[in-house]
């Protein structure tokens, strides 16, 4: 079985630098998945980030792609966002997921429990 | 991009009911469109992708159909774990989500 979990500070200053990881276990991520990052502000709807394959190649989120960095480690089994230049509207739960992508069958099948990230000073 | 719509927003209804939630995209999608259902406090849950599909181990009391711009969601028989927020989103582009429709029983 599949888990992943994220890990990060729950607070950030504004202008800063939100980072957070996600660690996946019970299978590799050099398997054929995408691996993403979808956030929700409390009390909201859910907003897809962007996604990384093992390979590097990654896609993002028109609205955040100047602001956001995915990352793979595949010695650690785990991949990473940066977010830069947050502001209050960036206060949100995260989560990260496993997208399933074959043919139509595209969806995220697995998440994390989600971190709450905090912009404040 | 794609905007995703679904209604209702809320909706209230008892155990047994049979309830329907809507879910439209502003450009065909073909039936790239999922399902998920999220309760307070947990991450989401996929139940049906692509459109008609149930994700293993999701009871058969949900079902889902349509293709194009219309999709809807069905539960048969409510049962009062079924309370949560249901979301729909399209994986023809760019993911995005519906806003979420939050059902109570």
């Amino acid at each position: 079985q599949v888990q992943l979990q994220e890990s990060g500070p729950g607070l950030v200053k504004p202008s800063g630098t939100l980072s957070l990881t996600c660690a996946v276990s019970g299978g590799s991520i050099s398997s054929s998945y995408w691996w993403s990052w979808v956030r929700q502000p409390p009390g909201k709807g859910l907003e897809w980030i962007g996604e990384i394959y093992h390979s590097g190649s990654t896609n993002y989120n028109p609205s955040l792609k100047s602001r956001v960095t995915i990352s793979v480690d595949k010695s650690k089994n785990e991949f990473s966002l940066k977010l830069s230049s947050v502001t209050a509207a960036d206060t949100a739960v995260y989560y990260c997921a496993r997208k399933e992508y074959s043919g139509a069958r595209r969806a995220f099948d697995y998440w994390g429990q989600g971190a709450l990230v905090t912009v404040s000073s | 991009d794609i905007e995703m719509t679904q209604s209702p927003s809320s909706l209230s209804a008892s155990v047994g009911d049979r309830v329907t939630i809507i879910c439209r995209a502003s450009h065909d999608i073909s039936n790239y469109l999922n399902w998920y259902q999220q309760k307070p406090g947990k991450a989401p849950k996929l139940l049906i992708y692509p459109a008609s599909s149930l994700q293993g181990g999701v009871p058969s009391r949900f079902s889902g159909s349509g293709s194009g711009t219309d999709f809807t969601l069905t539960i048969s028989s409510l049962q009062f774990e079924d309370s949560a927020t249901y979301f729909c989103q399209q994986s023809y582009s760019t993911p995005s989500f519906g806003q979420g429709t939050k059902l109570e029983i």
